[in-house]
């Protein structure tokens, strides 16, 4: 079975330039979460799907963010206009269930660099 | 609001050589704690998960304890290998369904 895939693996833009993630969960899974990792911090929670609705946004840092996730299936990861603070790594993860006795697995990000 | 920590930040240790690494957390009320190993340019590979109501777990070499009143919990690697090398990361379940990880803890196991 294949594990949660992500795309691309790692993307260079311009600052004011747009970015795109793009994240395919494991088969079957309803849950999808975007974390990041910014340059010598923790990894972070931005958002939480089920199927196609948001569940819990909080983390989303501001308004240059749109996650998406049409059909309730992979999930993309907008960032408009791309500033430099956004550079870091990007991680999906997906899991059957919501709730803590539903574990969650990642995928292997999405390295942004933004000069 | 949840906080982790991650001690050391770094460690470097010979092969063989058995060793803890340690994770905190600020709010106990946890639904449950798990232990992460990330490889350069991987993605995170589930290690142990305990939860709130155990004290411990083991895999292998792997043992992980949790000690919720305490806010704190440790990962024991016997007999270290160089595949071990990698960075280990914490994370704590808390009500809602993110994860607050750790900063992490890098190793390297000397052959």
């Amino acid at each position: 079975e294949a594990g949660v895939t992500q795309f691309p693996s790692h993307s260079v833009i311009e600052k004011g330039q747009t970015v795109t993630l793009r994240c395919d969960p494991i088969s079957g899974h309803d849950n999808l979460y975007w974390y990041r990792r910014v340059m010598g911090k923790e990894i972070k929670f931005l958002l939480h799907f089920v199927k196609e609705s948001k569940q819990d946004e909080s983390g989303m840092p501001n308004n240059r963010f749109l996650a998406e996730r049409t059909g309730g299936t992979y999930s993309t990861l907008k960032v408009q206009p791309a500033e430099l603070e956004d550079s870091g790594v990007y991680f999906c993860a997906s899991s059957q269930e919501a709730g803590p006795s539903y574990e969650q697995y990642f995928g292997p990000g999405t390295r942004l660099t933004v000069t | 609001k949840q906080e982790v920590t991650q001690i050391p930040a770094a460690l470097s240790v010979p092969e063989g050589e058995n060793l803890v690494l340690n994770c905190s957390f600020t709010d106990s009320a946890i639904y449950n704690l798990q232990w992460f190993r990330q490889d350069p340019g991987k993605g995170l590979t589930s290690l142990l998960l305990i939860q709130s109501s155990q004290r411990e777990q083991t895999s292998g070499r792997l043992n992980a304890s949790l000690d919720k009143s305490s806010g704190r919990s440790t990962l024991y690697i016997a007999a270290s290998q160089p595949g071990d090398s990698a960075t280990y990361l914490c994370a704590v379940r808390t009500g809602a369904n993110n994860l607050f990880f750790g900063t992490g803890t890098r190793l390297t196991v000397i052959p």
